[in-house]
C-alpha cells in the first residue's frame, strides 16, 4: 500500500530554523512536492524534489533520498507568518499525488 | 487572472438533497482533480480528469459524480448527500503536458455541512 509518515505537530521559535521530516511508501515514483497550507486557506506550492539532494529556494529547502524514502523541508529564519501546515506529497507511477496528513508547524516568539 | 474559482464558499445541506459543487480555472490546465480534506487526514482525491471529455476515479469516488464538458470547468456533484460527506473540498489543476514541474493549482475550497 501507500503510506507517508510525517509528525503531527512541531514547535519552533521565531528567528530558529526546523526541520520537518517525510518518509513514504509509493507504487512508483515521480518527484515529490512540499505544500504550505494556512489555517483554513488553500494549499499552496513550495518546493518539488524529483532527483536526490537539496533543493534551495530562499529561506526553504528540500531534500530527497530516493533509496531511503525520505525527505525533509528545512525552514530558515522562522517568521510567525511560516505558522501552517506543511503538507508532503510524493508523486505515484500514475502521476497521482499521495497526501500525508500535514505536519502544523506552531512559531512561538 | 483569476486562477481558480469555487463555489459556492460554504454551503449547510440537509441529508439527502443533492448540490453541484462548482469549480473553474482559467489558466487553460489541462488536468483537474477533486479532493475532500477531513481533520487528521490527507488530501484524498476523489475524482480526475486529464482532459477535456476524460474522468477518472480517485481513492474516494462513492457518492460523487463529476464531468469536464470544456477544459475550464470541473463540476462535482453529490446525488444524494450523506452526513459523512461533510468535509471541506477543494478542486485544483495543473499542465500535466508540459514537461518539469507540474504543480498542482488548488481554488480556496468550499466546506460542505451535510445534516
Amino acid at each position: 500500500g501507500q503510506n507517508i509518515d510525517q509528525p503531527t505537530e512541531m514547535t519552533a521559535t521565531e528567528g530558529a530554523i526546523v526541520q520537518i521530516n517525510c518518509t513514504y511508501q509509493t507504487s512508483g515514483f515521480n518527484g515529490l512536492f512540499w505544500y504550505q497550507q494556512h489555517a483554513g486557506e488553500a494549499p499552496t506550492f513550495l518546493s518539488y524534489n524529483v532527483l536526490d539532494g537539496l533543493e534551495e529556494k530562499g529561506r526553504f529547502s528540500s531534500f530527497l533520498s530516493r533509496s531511503k524514502g525520505y525527505s525533509y523541508l528545512l525552514l530558515k529564519e522562522l517568521q510567525m507568518k511560516d505558522s501552517a501546515s506543511y503538507l508532503c506529497a510524493p508523486m505515484d507511477s500514475n502521476y497521482q499525488l499521495i497526501w500525508g496528513a500535514g505536519t502544523k508547524l506552531i512559531i512561538k516568539p | 487572472t483569476a486562477g481558480i474559482t469555487q463555489a459556492p464558499t460554504s454551503q449547510i445541506l440537509a441529508a439527502g438533497r443533492s448540490m453541484t459543487l462548482r469549480c473553474t480555472q482559467d489558466m487553460r490546465h489541462n488536468a483537474m482533480y477533486w479532493y475532500r480534506q477531513d481533520l487528521g487526514l490527507g488530501l484524498r482525491l476523489i475524482h480526475y480528469s486529464n482532459t477535456a471529455g476524460t474522468t477518472g476515479k480517485g481513492e474516494v469516488p462513492d457518492g460523487y459524480s463529476v464531468s469536464r464538458a470544456n477544459t475550464d470547468d470541473f463540476p462535482l456533484t453529490l446525488a444524494s448527500a450523506v452526513p459523512s460527506q461533510t468535509s471541506v473540498y477543494f478542486c485544483a489543476s495543473s499542465d500535466s503536458e508540459l514537461a518539469g514541474i507540474n504543480e498542482q493549482f488548488f481554488g480556496p475550497g468550499t466546506r460542505l455541512t451535510v445534516l
